[in-house]
């Protein structure tokens, strides 16, 4: 089974400053990798998939890279609307979630 | 529009069964693999397993820490897919979810709450 090690599992930080979560697979997954946005109550929503390919309809603040088994989400400018918790996800085989990251607002 | 709406969750106590569906709508069913997913109250998502399609065999996987009590189902003809899960424990209380295609198709429901409690 694949497993996807994601870190930080919490982070707090200033509106407009830039956040940076990775996510490290055990194996080789290309680029089968989503990162997904989650409040309370709610399913997770996708903003990422691919990799890198934003979601229609997310801000561009939002950006994904990577391939292989390292990848990088990254918030530019943290809005208040943002608090969530994000989690990537693997499709490469069957489904693995990371443990997910909490952002809040300092 | 793809739609996936989850119902059959409630409370059971530790030892029962439940059995869980997905209506869906506004994509091919037939043609899709279908997964469950699971989330407990304040914790992370947990993958259940996934169904294939007709033309893959209706195979299914499970993550391997689940398999023996959960067994997934499909019916094309009622665009539904299940999630059956036998001799429940108290740590299977979660939002359950049911997701269809991966990358850009990625779609979810809304989930349905189980909880397994005396």
């Amino acid at each position: 089974d694949i497993q996807m090690t994601q870190s930080p599992s919490s982070l707090s930080a200033s509106v407009g400053d830039g956040v940076t979560i990775t996510c490290q697979a055990s194996q080789d997954i290309s680029n089968y990798l989503n990162w997904y946005q989650q409040k309370p109550g709610k399913a997770p929503k996708l903003l990422i998939h691919d990799a890198s390919n934003l979601e229609t309809g997310v801000p561009s603040r939002f950006r994904g890279s990577g391939s292989g088994t390292y990848f990088t989400f990254t918030i530019s400018s943290l809005q208040p609307e943002d608090v969530a918790t994000y989690y990537c996800q693997q499709y490469g085989d069957l489904f693995t979630f990371g443990g997910g990251t909490k952002v809040e607002i300092k | 529009e793809v739609h996936l709406v989850e119902s059959g969750g409630g409370l059971v106590q530790p030892g029962g069964s439940l059995k869980l569906s997905c209506a869906a709508s506004g994509f091919t069913f037939s043609g899709s693999t279908m997964h469950w997913v699971r989330q407990p109250s304040g914790k992370g998502l947990e993958w259940v397993g996934r169904i294939r399609s007709k033309a893959n065999s209706y195979a299914t996987a499970y993550a391997a820490s689940l398999k023996g009590r959960f067994t997934i189902s499909r019916d094309d003809l009622k665009n539904t897919a299940y999630l059956q899960i036998n001799s429940l424990k108290t740590e299977d209380t979660a939002v359950y979810y049911c997701t269809r295609g991966v990358g850009g198709d990625a779609r979810w429901g809304q989930g349905t709450l189980v909880s397994v409690s005396s």
